[in-house]
This record gives structure tokens, C-alpha cells and sequence, in this order.
């Protein structure tokens, strides 16, 4: 069965503790790992398409990695705005359907 | 603002009423898919339209579920006979192929009494 599990569920940091997200999956056909970015209340917002192993991706303070099983998503030196739900998901079959973890909250204390 | 858009943001209602949301996706895409999100969790993926063609469904839309997208345009997802499971948020997202990269609105957060 398609699966996806994040860790941990929820992490604390210090302002300028970089710290990273795992997200490892099981799927027979893998479609793009992606991570989205959710505020309380809000949709989730596009961050990073990944669709090969070793393939990386940055964005700011955000770095995405990928590999035959899991993707990381590190964070150098976060800010207290990046506090978030990180989610992470792959995409299934034909229609591209996405299949969510249950996501990582994070929170950044100043 | 060229994002996708959800009407109504917050609906409120009681059980065994019927409910109707709205999305409007970015405009040039012609994938356009929902799905529920509950506290704690991942958002589940319920329907797909390519275009105007419904294309999948998920075993979670029960018959109490329908969705469409006249004109490949905007999408309408209705519940009918609402239940408290069905409290949730529901997420619009669209997409333009071949990319599978997907947009999502702000949601409707859906609240049965």
C-alpha cells in the first residue's frame, strides 16, 4: 500500500537552530515528492517539487533533498516566521493525485 | 489576485442540511482536484476533474457527495444530509498539465452541529 509517515510530528527550535524534516515513503510508483508549507487556517502553499533521487532544491532558508526512500527537508538558521506545518506528499498514478503525511509542526522561538 | 479561490470561507450548519462550496482555480489550468483535511492530519485526496471530466473519485466521497465542473471552469462540491464527520476543511487545489505541481485555495472550513 502507498504510504507516506513524516517525523517527528513536532519539533521546537531556537531561532538559529537548523534542524531537518524527514518524510520517508513507500510507493510503487512514484510521481514527484512535493512539500508544501501550511499556516493555521490555511491552504497549503508550494514549496518544492522533487522527482529524482538525489535531486536537491533551495529556497531561502528551506533546502529539499530526495533519495530512493525518504526526503529531508533541512532548515538553516530558522526564523521565527517559519513556524509552519510542513507537509510532505507524493504524487499517484496517472492523475496526479496527492498523498499527504500527516505533517511536521514547527515551531521557531526568537 | 490569480490564486485559487473558495467560497465560502467558513459555513456553519446544522445536521442533515445540505451545503455547497465553490472554487475557482487559476485560470489557465485544466486539472482541478479536492480534498478534506481534519485537525492533525494530511489533507485526503476525494475527486479529480480534467477539463470537465470527472475522472476519479475517492471510496471516501460517499453517495452524499457530488461534484462538477460545468465548462471546465469553476467546480461545485455539495454534500447532502450533512453529518458532524463531515466537519472538516475542504481544500481546492488545480493544476495545469503536464506539471503536477498543484495550487491550493484558502479552503472552506466546514462546521456541522
Amino acid at each position: 500500500e502507498d504510504q507516506v509517515t513524516q517525523s517527528p510530528e513536532a519539533l521546537r527550535l531556537q531561532e538559529g537552530e537548523s534542524s531537518s524534516l524527514n518524510c520517508s515513503y513507500t510507493v510503487s510508483g512514484l510521481r514527484g515528492l512535493f512539500w508544501y508549507r501550511q499556516d493555521p487556517g490555511k491552504g497549503p502553499e508550494f514549496l518544492f517539487t522533487l522527482y529524482s533521487a538525489g535531486e536537491e532544491k533551495e529556497k531561502e532558508r528551506l533546502k529539499a533533498t530526495l533519495t530512493k526512500k525518504e526526503s529531508f527537508l533541512h532548515i538553516t538558521a530558522p526564523k521565527p516566521e517559519d513556524s509552519a506545518t510542513y507537509l510532505c506528499a507524493f504524487g499517484s498514478g496517472n492523475t496526479g493525485k496527492l498523498i499527504f503525511g500527516q505533517g511536521t509542526t514547527l515551531q521557531v522561538k526568537p | 489576485d490569480t490564486g485559487v479561490s473558495q467560497d465560502p470561507r467558513h459555513k456553519i450548519t446544522k445536521r442533515g442540511q445540505n451545503v455547497t462550496f465553490r472554487c475557482d482555480p487559476i485560470s489557465e489550468h485544466n486539472r482541478l482536484y479536492w480534498y478534506r483535511q481534519t485537525l492533525g492530519q494530511g489533507p485526503e485526496f476525494l475527486t479529480y476533474f480534467q477539463n470537465e471530466a470527472q475522472l476519479e473519485k475517492s471510496r471516501l466521497l460517499s453517495d452524499r457527495f457530488s461534484a462538477e465542473r460545468p465548462k471546465g471552469s469553476f467546480s461545485t462540491l455539495e454534500i447532502q444530509r450533512t453529518e458532524q464527520g463531515d466537519s472538516a476543511m475542504y481544500l481546492c487545489a488545480s493544476s495545469l498539465v503536464p506539471s503536477n505541481e498543484q495550487f491550493f485555495g484558502p479552503g472552506t472550513r466546514l462546521t456541522v452541529l
